[in-house]
């Protein structure tokens, strides 16, 4: 069985860009969530969708958005780019049916460079 | 305010002896926690898990243990061996799905042979 996949694995924007970051989840996971990780505040929750509706939302502005395709394919935005933003977006998958709850797949991750 | 809190950045254990990896919480109502593993370069790894209405999960070598009036959990390995040499994350889930989950900081463990 395939992981998550996320594209691309590495990336490097200037301030005030924007970028769209990607995620294949496991075949059958119908649950994607998107973390961001950084140095100083560890793993910290963005947004989860669920059947194409996004079921949670992390506090984070709204220069983060995500949505989720039909097939479960997942993807991460963020507009207006600013230095702190640089940081490694990682994308999870989970069983919406049996499985452990909080039982996270996780990929490899993104990493965003912002100059 | 950090709602999941691992004060150790670091700890350093001999192969062979037992590992403690603490965590506090500050809210009662969160319903599953979890602890998870990262070696860089990859995602975190689901570990295992321990529900709220529990106090103890065993898993192999690895055991969790809640202590709901202190908002304390803490995860136990024995014994530790090198490949166990990660950094590893605390986290709690709002809800009983088990989504949203909110991390520590993690606590990085290095196990010497």
């Amino acid at each position: 069985k395939a992981g998550v996949t996320q594209t691309p694995r590495y990336l490097i924007k200037t301030r005030g860009q924007q970028v769209t970051l990607s995620c294949s989840p496991i075949s059958g996971h119908r649950s994607v969530s998107w973390y961001q990780q950084t140095p100083g505040q560890g793993l910290q929750f963005l947004f989860e969708y669920f059947s194409e509706t996004q079921r949670n939302k992390g506090n984070f502005p709204g220069r983060f958005s995500g949505r989720q395709f039909s097939n479960s394919r997942s993807e991460m935005n963020v507009s207006t780019l600013e230095l702190g933003d640089s940081a490694l977006y990682l994308c999870a998958s989970s069983s919406s049916t049996g499985g452990v709850p909080g039982e996270l797949f996780f990929g490899e991750g993104s990493r965003l460079t912002v100059l | 305010d950090q709602q999941v809190k691992q004060n150790s950045p670091s700890l350093s254990v001999q192969e062979g002896r037992i590992s403690i990896l603490n965590c506090d919480y500050t809210n009662s109502m969160f319903d599953y926690f979890l602890w998870y593993k990262k070696y860089p370069a990859e995602g975190p790894t689901f570990l295992i898990s321990i529900s709220s209405i529990k106090d103890k999960n065993e898993d192999g070598r690895f055991t969790v243990f809640l202590n709901k009036s202190a908002k304390h959990l803490s995860l136990h390995i024995v014994p530790s061996q090198p490949g166990d040499s990660a950094v590893y994350f605390c986290a709690a889930s709002p809800n009983q799905a088990g989504t949203a989950l909110i991390f520590g900081k993690g606590t990085t463990l290095s196990v010497s042979s």
